[in-house]
């Protein structure tokens, strides 16, 4: 069974600094990975997906890498803004499950103050 | 563009008493749709899925039950709720090929049983 790790579990950091959140999966048999940001009492926003054949992503001042054979994902963040305070989930869609199915990490918890 | 509706947003009921959580999406045609809880301290559990009208898959057993009535509208039930039924639910579509497409999350039920 798929099991999806996130290091930290929380970070907080002053405004300006770059930052990389931690990700990783025991079984490279995965269709794609996602990150996600989640607000306070909010749904999910989907921020990245990276392909299984791909490295990375870029939207702005996000990266996100992909190392399959190692499990692992990073979630790179720029130059954090107060508004990036949110928690941080990361997904793998597992090839060995129906639908692709996503397994979800517990999120880091990110706060960034002023 | 489309866009995923749940409601309620917030809901408190009796231990014992019925359930029913409505979500629709809007904006495209045969999604696959999602039903996932988030308890506290947990991270997000797939708890049904359905690739089309009728026919739904069930991740875990427990005292829930889904339908899909219609083509975008997806339903989670419960004939007597439990106190371990309280959560964050979350409802979610993709479509086309799972392997690479996102899948978008309404913004959530919070469910607390007394």
């Amino acid at each position: 069974k798929q099991e999806v790790t996130q290091i930290p579990a929380a970070l907080s950091v002053p405004e300006g600094e770059n930052l990389v959140l931690n990700c990783s999966f025991t079984d490279s048999a995965i269709y794609n990975l996602q990150w996600f940001r989640q607000d306070p009492g909010k749904g999910l926003t989907s921020l990245l997906l990276i392909q299984s054949s791909q490295r990375e992503q870029t939207s702005g001042r996000l990266n996100a890498s992909l190392d399959k054979s190692s499990g692992r994902s990073t979630l790179y963040i720029a130059a954090s803004q107060p508004g990036d305070s949110a928690t941080y989930l990361c997904a793998v869609s597992d090839r060995g499950s129906t639908l692709g199915r996503l397994y979800f990490g517990r999120g880091t918890q990110l706060t960034v103050w002023p | 563009s489309q866009t995923i509706h749940q409601w309620p947003a917030t809901l408190v009921q009796p231990v014992g008493s019925p359930l029913s959580l409505e979500c629709t999406v809007e904006g495209t045609s045969n999604p696959n749709l999602y039903w996932y809880r988030q308890a506290a301290g947990r991270g997000l559990q797939l708890l049904f899925y359905s690739v089309g009208i009728g026919q739904i898959s069930s991740e875990v057993p427990q005292n829930l039950s889904a339908s899909r009535p219609q083509d975008r509208q997806f339903i989670l039930s419960s004939k007597k709720l439990l106190l371990s039924d309280s959560g964050f639910y979350l409802c979610a579509w993709s479509t086309g090929s799972y392997s690479n497409q996102p899948q978008h999350f309404g913004d959530g039920t919070r469910l607390s049983i007394l």
